[in-house]
C-alpha cells in the first residue's frame, strides 16, 4: 500500500516562531488533505489540496504531486496551534484516506 | 450548515458485548467512511458506504460491520468486544468520495474493560 511519512514528529516552538511541516507520500494520489486534532479528538479540515498552494490566515500549503510532497506552513504561531496535525491522501483508484503518523506541535508562551 | 454527527460521544463496554455506533454525515453528502484510532496503530480505515453499497473496507476482522441508510446515515457495529477495540471511531462524509473532500465529526470514545 501507500506510504506517508511526516517529518517532524514532534516540534516544539516558542510562541511568534515560523514552523514548515512536511508530508512524503510513495505513490500518485488524487486527494490530499491536511487536519489539525483538536485535544477532544476530532479532526478540523485545514487544506483540501492535492496540488498547489492554498493559504487561509497564518497557515499555508504546497503541494507538488509530481515530487510526491505536500508542505505545511504555520506563521507567527499561537498556543493554540498545539496538537496534532496529520496528512493524509487518497491512493489513486481508492475511496479512503491514508493518514501519516502525525506531527505534534507544541507551542509554548 | 450542520457538519458531522456522532453518537453517542462516549461509550464503555464490556469485552464479549456488542455495540453500534451512529454516524450523520453533511446534508448532501453520500459517502461515510469510518476510521478508527488507536495510540498503538494511528489512524485506520475501517469501510466506505455510498449510496448503501461498501465500496471499501480496510484490513479489520469480520466482527467489524456497517451499513448505510438511504438517507446516508450509517451505522457501525462491533460483536464479540475485545480490550484492543478500545478506541476512537471517526466518522467522515463527503459528497461523492474522492476525489471530493472529507469532513469527520467529533467521534465516538470506545473503552472496554
Amino acid at each position: 500500500g501507500i506510504q506517508v511519512e511526516q517529518s517532524p514528529p514532534d516540534l516544539i516552538l516558542q510562541e511568534g516562531a515560523n514552523s514548515t511541516l512536511r508530508c512524503n507520500f510513495s505513490d500518485s494520489v488524487n486527494n490530499l488533505q491536511w487536519f489539525h486534532q483538536n485535544p477532544w479528538g476530532q479532526l478540523i479540515n485545514l487544506f483540501y489540496i492535492p496540488s498547489g498552494t492554498k493559504q487561509n490566515g497564518r497557515l499555508s500549503a504546497t503541494t507538488v504531486a509530481t515530487e510526491r510532497y505536500s508542505l505545511l506552513y504555520i506563521s507567527s504561531s499561537q498556543t493554540t496551534d498545539s496538537g496534532v496535525y496529520f496528512c493524509a491522501v487518497v491512493h489513486v483508484g481508492a475511496n479512503n484516506l491514508f493518514f501519516g503518523t502525525g506531527t505534534r506541535l507544541t507551542v509554548i508562551p | 450548515k450542520a457538519g458531522v454527527t456522532q453518537t453517542p460521544r462516549y461509550l464503555i463496554k464490556t469485552r464479549g458485548q456488542q455495540v453500534t455506533l451512529s454516524c450523520s454525515p453533511i446534508s448532501g453528502h453520500r459517502s461515510v467512511s469510518w476510521y478508527q484510532q488507536t495510540p498503538g496503530q494511528g489512524l485506520q480505515f475501517l469501510f466506505e458506504y455510498f449510496s448503501e453499497t461498501q465500496r471499501n473496507k480496510g484490513n479489520f476482522p469480520g466482527r467489524f460491520s456497517g451499513r448505510q441508510f438511504s438517507n446516508s446515515r450509517s451505522e457501525m457495529n462491533v460483536s464479540t468486544l475485545e480490550l484492543g477495540d478500545s478506541a476512537l471511531y471517526l466518522c467522515a462524509s463527503s459528497f461523492r468520495g474522492d476525489p471530493y473532500e472529507q469532513y469527520f465529526g467529533p467521534g465516538t470514545r470506545l473503552t472496554v474493560t
